[in-house]
């Protein structure tokens, strides 16, 4: 069964705090996502990765950066957490562009105090 | 204005009723997305359309790429389906997904 991991599904962490979100696909896909919701929001993009090494900001990269060092880890990092960072995390991949479908992972809820 | 818009936001049904949830889009496309959404936050992917229909057990989705309209079935609802229904669509030639924000269905036995 293809999967993507989320290291945690909950996470408490002080303000200022330097934060790592970790997610490991095993599906060899190229892209991955790193998604925030929020109520009434929906899903917004952080970041995104479509090969090892590279990234792209998304709608809202602000207060945040990634790292992709081997193809099935994306790392999202909150550099100094504040309470806005609040938030639902999500991780998806797919393969290339065109006809296949993204999974998602389960989440990590972070609450930032 | 979204530039995904789902209808309606909640729903409530009865166990055994058909339900429908709607979604349009203003952009050009090159495939939707239906996911599902359970409390507790995991997505799991329903369907990928970029034509016509498709159909797993009793859920249908269906979409008009001339209309920017695409629908979600379940048939015979039951309160197992009780979840956040999520629209997608995929941006010609991008990898991103824009996001509606969702219809959170609750089936009551």
């Amino acid at each position: 069964d293809v999967k993507v991991t989320q290291s945690s599904r909950y996470l408490v962490k002080r303000t200022g705090e330097k934060v790592f979100l970790e997610c490991v696909q095993d599906m060899d896909h190229e892209n991955m996502f790193w998604y925030r919701q929020d109520p009434g929001l929906g899903l917004r993009l952080i970041y995104f990765s479509y090969d090892v090494k590279m990234k792209e900001k998304g709608d809202i990269p602000e207060g945040y950066s990634v790292s992709r060092e081997k193809k099935e880890r994306f790392s999202l990092i909150l550099e100094s957490a504040s309470t806005n960072q609040t938030s639902m995390y999500l991780c998806a991949s797919s393969p290339t562009v065109g006809i296949y479908g993204y999974t998602f992972g389960s989440g990590t809820r972070l609450t930032v105090v | 204005k979204n530039e995904v818009e789902q209808s309606p936001q909640n729903l409530t049904a009865q166990e055994g009723e058909f339900i429908t949830i709607n979604c349009s889009y203003s952009v050009g496309i090159s495939a939707l997305h239906w996911l599902q959404q359970h409390p507790g936050g995991g997505i799991v992917s329903l369907f990928m359309l970029s034509s016509g229909k498709k159909k797993h057990g009793r859920l249908i989705a269906t979409i008009n790429i001339q209309e920017k309209h695409s629908s979600l079935h379940i048939t015979a609802s039951h309160p197992r389906d009780s979840a956040v229904y999520i629209c997608a669509v995929r941006w010609y030639n991008t990898d991103k997904l824009i996001f509606g924000t969702g219809t959170r269905l609750q089936v009551f036995p």
